[in-house]
């Protein structure tokens, strides 16, 4: 089944506690991508990779790193997390130049 | 740079009502638009797409044609249902000259079906 995998899909941390958010798709996507998702502010895209060791920032990527070693996953790293990383994350890969993407089914972080 | 407008919602609808949301783009070249849904306590799946100008994408009574001319993507469905209440994203990709693969959303519609 072609899907979208992140983990966890629930995590509680303290401040400053450096964290992994994974994401593995089984498509053979070149693009993945992160976002987050807020109350009145609807998707914010954190980082975007088009393909393996190729990755950019998306308009929200202060605090957040990426890497692309292999083309299947994406994780997203939090190296020192703050309360206004609180939020619900979603990975997504799609393939060819226009096709349509493929969504994880989040990953809500709460940062205390 | 590319970039989607849709109607601010909440929109809330009485069961049968006719439902439109409106979403426009700004982009170059010839994008592919697509509108995705996301029910409560879930990710974001696709509700339907369009690759080219005047196709019409439709899916489970949801219909949206890509207009050029006006450069518009408007989600419609005849009678809604409560089982609709939902967030609806319009989004498009590969819009710039040169083939940006980027995903572009819009901000968002919430949908709020009363029985």
């Amino acid at each position: 089944e072609a899907q979208v995998t992140q983990n966890p899909r629930y995590l509680i941390t303290v401040t400053g506690k450096k964290l992994t958010v994974t994401c593995s798709q089984n498509m053979n996507h070149e693009y993945m991508s992160w976002y987050r998702q807020d109350p009145g502010l609807g998707l914010r895209q954190i980082y975007y990779s088009m393909n393996v060791e190729v990755t950019d920032k998306g308009d929200v990527p202060e605090g957040y790193k990426v890497s692309r070693k292999e083309k299947r996953n994406f994780p997203l790293i939090l190296e020192s997390p703050s309360p206004n990383q609180t939020s619900l994350y979603f990975c997504a890969s799609a393939g060819y130049f226009n096709a349509e993407a493929f969504f994880g089914q989040g990953t809500r972080l709460t940062v205390v | 740079g590319d970039s989607v407008t849709q109607m601010e919602g909440p929109v809330t609808l009485s069961e049968e009502a006719f439902l439109t949301i409106n979403c426009t783009y700004t982009a170059t070249g010839y994008p592919s638009l697509f509108w995705y849904v996301q029910y409560p306590g879930e990710g974001l799946q696709l509700l339907l797409k369009a690759t080219k100008a005047d196709d019409k994408g439709s899916n489970k009574g949801f219909e949206a044609t890509y207009r050029k001319e006006t450069t518009s993507f408007h989600l419609e469905k005849g009678s809604v249902q409560v089982s609709d209440s939902a967030v609806y994203f319009c989004a498009l990709r590969g819009g710039t000259q040169g083939g940006s693969e980027k995903l572009v959303f819009g901000k968002g519609t919430k949908l709020t079906v009363n029985p």
